[in-house]
């Protein structure tokens, strides 16, 4: 079955260091976005691409990095320099082109915390 | 600018009985309108969504929701719940470019037996 697969699940960090956390999709989507979800504020926008080598800031884009070398993958970097790095991080893709209200679909989630 | 405001942070219903979750937005042109569910520890999933056509729309397990261009809502019902419903409830809202959607900070259910 076609879908989204993030991993690990659960992410520990320690202060002063970078992680990385994994999101893979085979739905042959070309855009791939990067939320961050905390408790009462909804989803927060990190960073998305439309295309492979291209990407742009979301909300909230400060102490993350990402990369798209492949169409099926979108890493996110948590850096050091992000803070409060402890939330729930989603993963999504979504079809460009075809109807115009094509929705987006979601992995399962990271949850990160500091150590 | 786009935003969803999501009114009720907590509901609480009796299993069986129906039910109504807000949903206003603030978008300048025809939005494209979804809902999402959300259960603890999971990613999202796509309820219904709107663009254009009919303004009540159907969606899986029994829900629908109702575009009103004037109120600018799109409100989520189901005539009867199930214990199964209880879960997180997402609107957003996404630009006609498609780029980006905006969320809502959720509606939390709690069902009752």
């Amino acid at each position: 079955d076609g879908g989204i697969t993030q991993s690990p699940k659960y992410l520990f960090r320690k202060e002063g260091q970078n992680v990385t956390l994994s999101c893979e999709q085979n739905l042959n989507h070309d855009a791939m976005y990067w939320y961050r979800q905390d408790p009462g504020q909804g989803l927060r926008l990190i960073y998305y691409s439309q295309i492979v080598n291209d990407f742009q800031k979301g909300d909230i884009a400060e102490g993350y990095s990402v990369s798209r070398e492949k169409k099926e993958s979108f890493p996110l970097t948590v850096t050091s320099a992000q803070k409060n790095p402890t939330a729930f991080y989603l993963c999504a893709s979504r079809r460009q082109g075809g109807e115009a209200n094509q929705p987006q679909h979601f992995g399962d989630g990271t949850r990160l915390s500091i150590l | 600018a786009q935003s969803v405001t999501q009114p009720d942070i907590h509901i609480t219903v009796s299993e069986g009985a129906s039910l109504e979750l807000r949903c206003n937005y603030s978008y300048g042109a025809t939005p494209y309108l979804f809902w999402y569910v959300q259960s603890p520890g999971q990613g999202l999933q796509l309820l219904l969504k709107y663009f254009s056509g009919d303004t009540l729309v159907q969606g899986i397990k029994g829900f629908e929701a109702e575009f009103k261009r004037s109120q600018s809502s799109f409100n989520l019902r189901k005539p009867s719940v199930h214990w199964s419903d209880a879960a997180e409830y997402f609107c957003a809202v996404g630009q006609n470019t498609g780029n980006q959607f905006y969320f809502g900070t959720g509606t939390s259910l709690t069902v009752i037996p």
